[in-house]
């Protein structure tokens, strides 16, 4: 089974700019989740979408949206770029999703903004 | 709110000795736990949950709710076992919303 695919691997976007980034999950997993993961704050939930719908939410500023096509296929959006945005984006595919079901993790996208 | 809390950053041990990863967490109900690992250039990936009460890898952890910890154990650590080490918990914020909280992980070196 393939595993987890995130798209682009790697990002660099100019403060005050937009960025769009992918995540193509398992197949058959219906629930994709997005996690930001900085060295000062390490992993933290962004969301959780199941089924097209946004099922579960982390407590980060609305800049930060997502959404999941039919097809389970996640995209997470940042608008109005901050530097602390930069960090590594992990999205992570579930059979069912939280809180009981296990995540696999994609290799993640590393956004540098400048 | 839920909170996670690995009190060691970094954590050295021999080969062959026993191994404890600390993993306390703040939460006022029945919580989902975990523990994820990532081992050098791969993916973060589920090592074991509470809920199915099993050994993988010969690492076990057990609920301790009165002291509200999770500790991960392995009773003669093995090279391979280097690796970070994060512990999480899943359990409803407010309402029926969900979130998986990470604590902020523990590098575990097993020496030669």
């Amino acid at each position: 089974k393939a595993g987890v695919t995130q798209t682009p691997r790697y990002l660099i976007k100019t403060r005050g700019q937009q960025v769009t980034l992918s995540c193509s999950p398992i197949s058959g997993h219906r629930s994709v989740s997005w996690y930001q993961q900085t060295p000062g704050q390490g992993l933290q939930f962004l969301f959780e979408y199941f089924s097209e719908t946004q099922r579960n939410k982390g407590n980060f500023p609305g800049r930060f949206s997502g959404r999941q096509f039919s097809n389970s296929r996640s995209e997470m959006n940042v608008s109005t770029l901050e530097l602390g945005d930069s960090a590594l984006y992990l999205c992570a595919s579930s059979l069912q999703g939280l809180p009981r079901y296990e995540q696999y993790f994609g290799p993640g996208t590393r956004l540098t903004v400048t | 709110a839920q909170r996670v809390t690995q009190p060691e950053k970094l954590l050295s041990v021999f080969k062959g000795a026993p191994v404890e990863l600390k993993c306390n967490y703040s939460y006022s109900g029945s919580p989902e736990l975990f523990w994820y690992v990532q081992y050098s250039r791969q993916r973060l990936q589920l090592l074991l949950r509470h809920i199915s009460r099993e050994s993988i890898k010969g690492f076990t952890a057990d609920l301790n709710k009165g002291e509200t910890s999770f500790h991960l154990k392995k009773p003669f650590a093995q090279e391979e076992d280097s690796a970070m080490y994060y512990c999480a918990l899943s359990g409803p914020s407010g309402g029926s919303n969900y979130k998986l909280t990470f604590g902020k992980g523990t590098l575990l070196t097993v020496n030669p």
